[in-house]
Parts: C-alpha cells; structure tokens; sequence
C-alpha cells in the first residue's frame, strides 16, 4: 500500500549547526503531517505538524516545510543541540482517516 | 495525568503464554490508538478508538491480538498464545479526538517491551 517512505539514514551534525531530515510520501490523499522524535528507550514524543493547507510552519528551533507537488516533507532543526540526538519519525494521515502510517525514521547523531 | 502512561515497562513471557498490556490515556482525550515498533523499525498501526464508535481494527495481525476500552478511558491490548515474532514494542497513544483544537495530535506513551522467549 501507499506509505511514507523515510530511507533511515544517519545524520551526523555538528552542534551548533542546522539539521534537514527530509522525507518523501505517496499518498496524495494525506491531509496532516507530523514529526515525532524518539529518544532511546522512550515513546516518541511530538515536535511539530502541519496540514495539507499550509505549506510551512514553524516552532521553537524547527520547522516544517511541506511540498505537495513533490511529495516532500522535511523538518528543519536550527543550532542542533546535543539533546537534539535521536530518531526522527515522519508520519502522514490519510483525509477522513484516523491512524498515523510512519516512516522508518532517521538517526541525528550531534557532535560536540 | 501529565501524560500517557503504559504498563508494564517491561514484559518478558513465555511462547504460548497470554500478555494484556495496559494503557492510560491522557485525561480527556476521547481517542485511543496502539501500535506496534519492532526493533530499530517505524511504528506499525494496530488498532484505534474514538469515543463510543466501533474501533478500526485493521491493523491487528492475527486473531491472536485484541483490545478493549473501558469506560471510554483505560485500554488493555491482549496478545494470546504469544509467538517470538510478537517482541516488540508496543506503544499506546491518545489524542483530544474529532472536532477538538488540535484534536487529531497523538501523544505517546513511553511503551510497553514485550519479549516472548
């Protein structure tokens, strides 16, 4: 079926500067995105989303840029911290739907 | 509570046997959603509930797995006859639901790691 397709790479970054995971999905019917990050051990916990209707938003140090004609989603971290290291999820809801189908995540590794 | 909160932490049982993991919703969230993440894998949907509606269980894995919501709050993921293929962690997480200001954002749980020997 159609899915989010995340390639789980490993990021590597130096502290300080900014981060870009990106992520492809293929559901053209998908209304809602979201980002999760995943600490080690732990359940993943919400960074940001944003609706089909926008095509950026941001937060404190991230935002996310939406690109419908592509198929694009990416979130960008500004000055990666340390406490920024983790598994990064992307997820998309279909329209009328309820359940989140999730990519296969990316590891950011920050070096000091 | 604060926040989503699962129990146990920690399971480890024996093929064959029965597990029933448990879920706290956060308080108000009138939607439920389990799902399962195999080691160093995505997050996999099992099963959603919204309110009194019927749950979509169309991401169960076999007739092995079943869940229930009590009193619209605490849900109880039951996996009987486990099989080693069921190791996972399974996540529980709840949302503000339908018609609600951001009703649709799941929050997370910290999950249950179930190992079946």
């Amino acid at each position: 079926g159609e899915s989010v397709g995340l390639h789980l790479p490993t990021l590597s970054v130096q502290e300080g500067d900014n981060s870009i995971i990106n992520c492809a999905y293929s559901n053209s019917a998908s209304d809602y995105f979201i980002w999760y990050k995943q600490e080690s051990g732990k359940g993943p916990q919400f960074i940001i989303d944003i609706r089909s209707n926008m095509d950026k938003r941001q937060g404190q140090r991230v935002t996310v840029l939406l690109n419908k004609t592509v198929k694009h989603l990416s979130l960008q971290i500004a000055a990666t911290q340390p406490g920024d290291s983790a598994v990064y999820f992307c997820a998309e809801r279909v329209a009328a739907g309820n359940k989140l189908t999730f990519g296969g995540g990316t590891r950011v590794l920050v070096k000091p | 509570g604060a926040g989503v909160s699962q129990s146990p932490s920690n399971k480890v049982t024996e093929k064959g046997k029965d597990v029933e993991l448990r879920c706290d919703p956060i308080s108000g969230h009138t939607a439920l959603y389990w799902y399962r993440q195999s080691l160093g894998q995505g997050l996999e949907f099992l099963i959603y509930f919204q309110g009194n509606s019927a749950p979509d269980k169309s991401g169960l894995p076999s007739d092995r797995f079943s869940a229930e919501r009590t009193g619209g709050s605490v849900s109880t993921l039951t996996i009987q006859r486990t099989q080693q293929e069921d190791s996972a962690v399974y996540l529980c997480a709840s949302s503000a639901g339908r018609g609600r200001p951001r009703g649709e954002t799941q929050y997370f749980g910290p999950g249950t790691r179930l190992l079946v020997l």
